[in-house]
């Protein structure tokens, strides 16, 4: 399966306690997207990435989180000190990245599922 | 800034009528349209999206819908539901600049009773 994977699909943590999430695009996809997602809700902008570069963050990501793409391939997000506030579904998504002005298609991972106790 | 509301939370229908699910932005800028569905313990699926041209648009499963600009809508529509599109659905915009960050819809669960 060539499609983009997310890593733990569940997790279930102590507040307090700090939790890493992964995501792997797409193969050769350069720009990689977070999003937050509440029960009952919409999902959430966070962060995104083009290549390696972190291009831009969402007031909704506090200093408690942090992102990574290190190689421009998988990306890391760290919650530290969780908040039972911080239970969600964390969604990745991935794209090409087209000549200026012409969109290309958001491909979203199965989502982790954070539950904080 | 952008928003998208989602007129109803749940829509339920019986199998084999038609359904409309119902979505209206607020954009000072020109924006993408699109609708995802997201079927029980899966990720999100574009349904269709509204880039330019003809404002009707049909995407997979058989689903349409038409973006009118005087009315910022982009309802979604089915002839014809099956049980299998028993899901959630979600509408969202992007800004036709370069980051393309979806705006979402808080969503609509479409239930199908048989």
């Amino acid at each position: 399966d060539t499609g983009v994977s997310q890593d733990p699909r569940h997790k279930i943590t102590k507040r307090g306690q700090n939790v890493t999430f992964r995501c792997d695009p797409i193969s050769e996809h350069n720009r990689l997207y977070w999003y937050r997602q509440t029960l009952g809700q919409g999902p959430e902008f966070l962060t995104y990435f083009q290549n390696e570069a972190q291009l831009e963050k969402s007031r909704l990501l506090s200093d408690r989180f942090s992102a990574e793409r290190p190689k421009g391939s998988f990306s890391t997000l760290e919650i530290q000190r969780t908040e039972q506030g911080d239970s969600a579904m964390y969604l990745c998504a991935s794209s090409a990245l087209g000549r200026t002005g012409v969109y290309n298609e958001q491909f979203f991972g199965p989502g982790t599922r954070l539950t904080v106790l | 800034a952008q928003s998208v509301t989602q007129l109803d939370s749940q829509v339920p229908v019986f199998e084999e009528a038609p359904v409309e699910l119902r979505c209206n932005y607020s954009s000072s800028v020109s924006v993408y349209l699109f609708w995802y569905v997201q079927y029980p313990n899966q990720g999100l699926q574009l349904l269709l999206k509204y880039l330019s041209g003809s404002t009707l648009v049909k995407g997979i499963n058989g689903f349409e819908a038409e973006f009118n600009k005087s009315q910022t809508s982009f309802h979604l529509r089915k002839p014809s539901v099956h049980i299998s599109d028993t899901a959630e659905y979600f509408c969202a915009v992007s800004r036709k600049d370069s980051n393309y960050q979806l705006i979402w819809g808080a969503g609509t669960k479409l239930i199908i009773k048989p």
